[in-house]
């Protein structure tokens, strides 16, 4: 069964460095998502983007994050000045169609811990 | 703005016990409704979305506009059902996921 594919698995980076979390999703897949979950809290919803540009974005979603799907498989997340509350397991999903009623299918996450 | 609401964080039943997972959500429009699961150290799985009405692993959840409620059961608790259950809401036009606090579950023998 095909799966999402998160690179890498643990990402340790100094305050203040930029960081680059790559996600290959679901080869058929239109649908694109990241989310990212403190340690201790709920799966918090960041970005979606379909048909290369951003759909819908959260609050915490501001100017030092963004999304590129720079070839026809990878989908990026870029945080471009870490900070200690950066440090979280970010996950990255991918759906078929843009029917809510289809399911996401995530990646196994990137564990980020920011020094 | 939408909410999902999953009040026990950690659920403890005794194997071959019934389980009941709440969860209850706050939105205006028509809901769509999931529940995902994590097994120790792995990513979410999709276990049911409620347009299917299906049973996953004995599994079944039932949406509930009026209560506003997608409560997830099963008959008989297995070891193997120990994880990690949220509820999960898709709303706008992107779908995106609004999750719940997740509930905890623990199958003792």
């Amino acid at each position: 069964e095909p799966e999402v594919t998160q690179t890498p698995s643990h990402q340790v980076t100094q305050m203040g460095q930029e960081v680059i979390l790559r996600c290959v999703p679901i080869s058929n897949h239109l649908y694109f998502y990241w989310y990212r979950q403190i340690l201790g809290q709920k799966v918090e919803f960041l970005v979606s983007f379909y048909n290369n540009e951003i759909s819908e974005k959260s609050e915490i979603f501001d100017d030092q994050f963004s999304v590129e799907r720079p070839d026809g498989s990878n989908f990026t997340l870029k945080i471009r000045s870490t900070k200690l509350e950066d440090s979280a397991m970010y996950f990255c999903a991918s759906k078929a169609e843009p029917v809510g009623n289809q399911p996401q299918h995530f990646g196994d996450g990137t564990r980020l811990s920011i020094l | 703005a939408q909410r999902v609401t999953q009040p026990e964080k950690l659920l403890s039943v005794f194997k071959g016990a019934p389980v009941e997972l709440k969860c209850n959500y706050s939105y205006s429009g028509s809901p769509e409704l999931f529940w995902y699961v994590q097994y120790s150290r792995q990513r979410l799985q999709l276990l049911l979305r409620h347009i299917s009405r299906e049973s996953i692993k004995g599994f079944t959840a039932d949406l509930n506009k009026g209560e506003t409620s997608f409560h997830l059961k099963k008959p008989f608790a297995q070891e193997e059902d120990s994880a990690m259950y949220y509820c999960a809401l898709a709303t706008g036009g992107g779908n995106k996921l609004t999750f719940g606090t997740g509930t905890q579950l623990k199958v003792e023998l």
